[in-house]
């Protein structure tokens, strides 16, 4: 158990829809990021936030957004779901920008 | 251009047995980490190590090592005495530190399968 949590597990969802996705980092962490794994693309970075601010944009859709509220915990904010936005989405937090990520068990999305 | 390149999509190895999942990377940053992830079947992302661009010696932990080849920018990971459990996706990993993104880059993985 990596200390780092992520809810829901799972989520079904219909296209058109709009879903968010939590990460609760372990306490001390300042860094969350985003990570979106698909079978047709990979692992891939979306978004990264530091101590409640954005850092850097991967390749994260217009319809996609995230946040980091004061107590770290982070949201990533989809919406107008479509099918190919079925993937594994992953947070992944660290206490500073040079530690190791800690990846949570991540949030399998199914939009049907 | 690719920045992480795992050419075995898949590899076998028996019980016991030692095996080497291959890493190259592409960077022009001259600091930067290396990293290897175990993702079993239930999806997890697990941290194994980690080598730093500037670190002298070839990092281990436990039965994992890192064969780490600067010039050739290769990161290889060693298993040593595979065990059942080892049966999962591997990820190499790369993060640059003064392109100012802290991000990982990962490779395509290899799924690794052990036999008895």
């Amino acid at each position: 158990d990596s200390g780092v949590t992520q809810t829901p597990k799972h989520l079904i969802t219909a296209t058109g829809q709009r879903v968010t996705l939590r990460c609760s980092p372990r306490s001390g962490d300042l860094s969350v990021y985003w990570y979106q794994q698909s079978l047709d693309q990979g692992l891939q970075f979306l978004i990264h936030y530091y101590n409640g601010e954005e850092r850097a944009k991967g390749n994260i859709l217009e319809r996609f957004s995230a946040q980091q509220f004061p107590d770290l915990h982070s949201e990533l904010n989809l919406s107008s779901l479509e099918l190919g936005d079925s993937a594994l989405y992953f947070c992944a937090a660290q206490a500073g920008l040079e530690d190791e990520a800690f990846f949570g068990q991540g949030t399998r999305l199914t939009v049907v | 251009a690719q920045k992480i390149t795992q050419t075995q999509p898949g590899m076998f190895v028996q019980e016991k047995e030692a095996v080497t999942l291959d890493c190259t990377y592409d960077t022009s940053d001259p600091s930067y980490g290396l990293f290897w992830y175990k993702q079993p079947s239930s999806g997890e992302m697990i941290f194994l190590i980690y080598q730093g661009s500037y670190d002298q010696q070839n990092a281990t932990e436990g039965r994992y090592s890192l064969n780490f080849q600067k010039a050739r920018k290769s990161a290889n990971l060693v298993i040593s005495a595979s065990q059942l459990g080892d049966s999962a996706m591997y990820f190499c990993a790369m993060r640059e530190k003064w392109t100012g993104r802290r991000a990982l880059t990962f490779g395509s993985g290899t799924r690794l399968q052990v036999q008895p």
